[in-house]
């Protein structure tokens, strides 16, 4: 089965200092999403993007949080300026479609981040 | 702020028996997914449920979506120490801004 594929799985940082997180979606989709989950919580919505554009974002999703599709391949996470709270598994979903017909959101296995 | 339930908690239960987890809300989804999640691993989709009363079978899970599209039920019928694992209901709108459930957390004993 396809795989969507997240680097790295562990990454550590000081508080205030910028973070990439990377996410490689499956090759032919196009709607591509970043979740995370802060230990013991429940999974949470950040932003979903398509079209090169964000398509919708949560209140998480602030302005220290940026999104990209640098390559045509690529889609990264940027958390501008750490902060402690951020700490969290993050991942990252693509579907081929919105899923109205229960297309799959695929998943990909996490990066933790942990600030200190 | 959309809020999805799911009880119980935590359920342990031996091998054989047969066990039902719930999902609940207030509010209506236009559709339901149900994942399981492993330690350190993503979600996994294991179904959507899109109309309300739909029922949807995979091998010995059986999932249904209320007919009014705010619950949703998932049943096991002859656990096996392989269905241990967390799952997780999230409902949206297709998988636009999926909100996920609070899991239920299943252990299945030899």
């Amino acid at each position: 089965e396809p795989e969507v594929t997240q680097t790295p799985s562990h990454q550590v940082t000081q508080m205030g200092q910028e973070v990439i997180l990377r996410c490689v979606p499956i090759s032919n989709h196009l709607y591509f999403y970043w979740y995370r989950q802060i230990l013991g919580q429940k999974v949470e919505f950040l932003v979903s993007f398509y079209n090169n554009e964000i398509s919708e974002k949560s209140e998480i999703f602030d302005d220290q949080f940026s999104v990209e599709r640098p390559d045509g391949s690529n889609f990264t996470l940027k958390i501008r300026s750490t902060k402690l709270e951020d700490s969290a598994m993050y991942f990252c979903a693509s579907s081929g479609d919105r899923g109205l017909l229960g297309e799959k959101l695929f998943f990909g296995s996490g990066t933790q981040l942990s600030v200190l | 702020t959309q809020l999805l339930e799911q009880s119980p908690q935590f359920l342990s239960i031996q091998e054989g028996e047969n066990l039902t987890v719930y999902c609940n809300s207030s509010s209506v989804f236009s559709s339901l997914q149900w994942y399981r999640q492993e330690p350190g691993e993503g979600p996994v989709l294991l179904v959507t449920v899109v109309t309300g009363g739909e029922v949807k079978k995979l091998k010995r899970l059986t999932f249904q979506f209320g007919d009014a599209r705010k619950d949703s039920s998932l049943h096991i019928t002859a656990a096996q120490p392989g269905d241990t694992g967390l799952y997780l209901c999230a409902g949206g709108f297709g998988n636009e801004k999926l909100t996920f459930g609070t899991g239920t957390r299943l252990t299945i004993i030899p």
